[in-house]
């Protein structure tokens, strides 16, 4: 069974001080992954993906994310967190193995991460 | 660019009523789906559609119909409204490509009482 886990449902941080944002996944094949943002009374954003390639991908606003396939994590980084970053994060799946032969996929949410950048 | 719009953004409604939630997208995709938001829940998908005249059931889909009649609008229908589908309801979009994002609208946010 596909699923998302966000382990922490609040993460704290200081303005200036590197941030993470745990994911893990569960999928029976290959994932696409992904990470959204969403602020308050907005619909989510899209951050950054891996599909393939360097396990380092670099988003929107300075994030990044480092795929690991040996421990199933997608964690979400930024070197330096700013207060404008405070807002609800997503960590999301898709498997590519797919619904009835669709090359789309379902896309699997994880519970989301409120993130708090404090001044 | 106008993306995925939801109408309309807020609505309450007396229990047994029904509705539709409207989503339009103005970028060709293949792709959509309605997901529903509540607290410590994240999102779960109640209907999607991989085109025009296919739809099929997400996670949730008990109280909901949906049709695709155009490959830009997906609405969503409330048959006959309960307190436990007071909820935040998002529709959203993407190409047939499964690497693409999904491309969400600002929600309905909806009250049953």
């Amino acid at each position: 069974a596909q699923s998302v886990a966000q382990p922490e449902d609040q993460v704290n941080v200081a303005e200036g001080n590197p941030l993470t944002v745990k994911c893990t996944y569960s999928v029976s094949g290959n994932p696409y992954l992904f990470w959204y943002v969403q602020y308050p009374n907005r619909g989510l954003q899209f951050l950054l993906k891996y599909i393939t390639g360097d396990n380092l991908v670099k988003g929107s606003y300075g994030f990044e994310a480092e795929f690991n396939k040996s421990q199933t994590s997608f964690h979400l980084k930024k070197p330096s967190a700013l207060v404008s970053d405070s807002a609800l994060y997503f960590c999301a799946v898709r498997d590519i193995s797919a619904d009835r032969g669709s090359t789309l996929g379902r896309l699997y949410f994880g519970r989301g991460t409120q993130l708090t950048v404090w001044p | 660019n106008a993306g995925v719009t939801q109408t309309p953004k807020f609505q309450v409604l007396k229990t047994g009523q029904s509705m539709t939630l409207q989503c339009a997208q103005d970028m060709n995709h293949e792709y959509m789906s309605w997901y529903r938001q509540d607290p410590g829940m994240g999102l779960r998908l109640i209907h999607y559609s991989v085109g025009a005249g296919i739809t099929d059931q997400g996670e949730v889909p008990n109280g909901y119909n949906v049709s695709r009649s155009t490959t830009e609008d997906f609405p969503l229908r409330l048959l006959s409204a309960a307190p436990s589908q007071t909820s935040v309801y998002f529709c959203a979009s993407s190409s047939g490509q499964g690497s693409q994002p999904q491309h969400f609208g600002d929600g309905t946010r909806l009250s049953i009482l």
